[in-house]
């Protein structure tokens, strides 16, 4: 399975663009790249999934090279309630996803 | 439409005791997943269940098992329990076991051990 890396946490304020790096250089052929959200007290949601170049839906965006060793998620114009631990998850292996510990981003007014 | 439901949503037990932990997947979907998550933690698998059969097994203890019944409900036991198996403990679904189906969480159960 792909290790992947993200930073521990962020800081943004309201109404600025977030975006969130995560790096897995040891991505298989067949990994997908797939973003949850998490807060606190809940279960994680799902924001987006990507393979390759660029996905947008109505909430993020996702970027991913060529290469595909990286991928970026970018929240547009935060706001208080996207605080949160965002969690980039790389692989094919069925619905044993494996977590890391996250980005915990912090959006202040 | 309803999503994943897991109750109870807290539970306070004690050391050697057993708890039972239920859940119900969303409408149609036949895979479901269990996860434990400790405080500062990401989500870590415990087991997941296609079509009433057991397909995954995380590095947990014998002490923890799980079935899935005919309605694609599931529960998780715990047996035994530790002081460390105090957690929030998720149950996800799925419509399928591909790799690239979308998990769908509910929130939880806090389970506390005193």
């Amino acid at each position: 399975l792909a290790k992947t890396t993200q930073p521990i946490s962020m800081d943004s304020y309201e109404g600025q663009e977030v975006n969130i790096t995560c790096s897995h250089n040891n991505i298989a052929t067949n990994d997908y790249i797939t973003w949850y959200q998490q807060f606190p007290s809940q279960g994680p949601r799902f924001i987006i999934q990507g393979y390759k170049t660029k996905v947008t839906n109505e909430v993020a965006s996702l970027f991913i090279p060529a290469d595909r060793k990286s991928s970026t998620l970018s929240l547009p114009r935060v706001s208080l309630s996207d605080t949160a631990v965002y969690y980039c998850l790389v692989g094919d292996i069925g619905p044993a996803l494996i977590f890391g510990k996250g980005t915990t981003l912090s959006v202040s007014s | 439409d309803a999503g994943v439901t897991q109750s109870p949503t807290h539970l306070i037990k004690t050391r050697g005791q057993h708890v039972t932990l239920r859940c119900s997947p969303i409408s149609g979907h036949k895979s479901v997943s269990w996860y434990q998550q400790v405080l500062g933690q990401g989500p870590q698998f415990i087991f997941q269940y296609y079509e009433k059969e057991e397909r995954g097994r995380g590095n947990f203890p014998d002490r923890f098992s799980a079935r899935q019944f005919p309605n694609y409900s599931s529960e998780l036991n715990v047996n035994a329990l530790l002081l460390g198996d105090s957690a929030l403990y998720l149950c996800a679904s799925s419509p399928t076991l591909q790799g690239t189906s979308i998990q769908h969480f509910g929130d939880g159960t806090r389970l506390s051990i005193l």
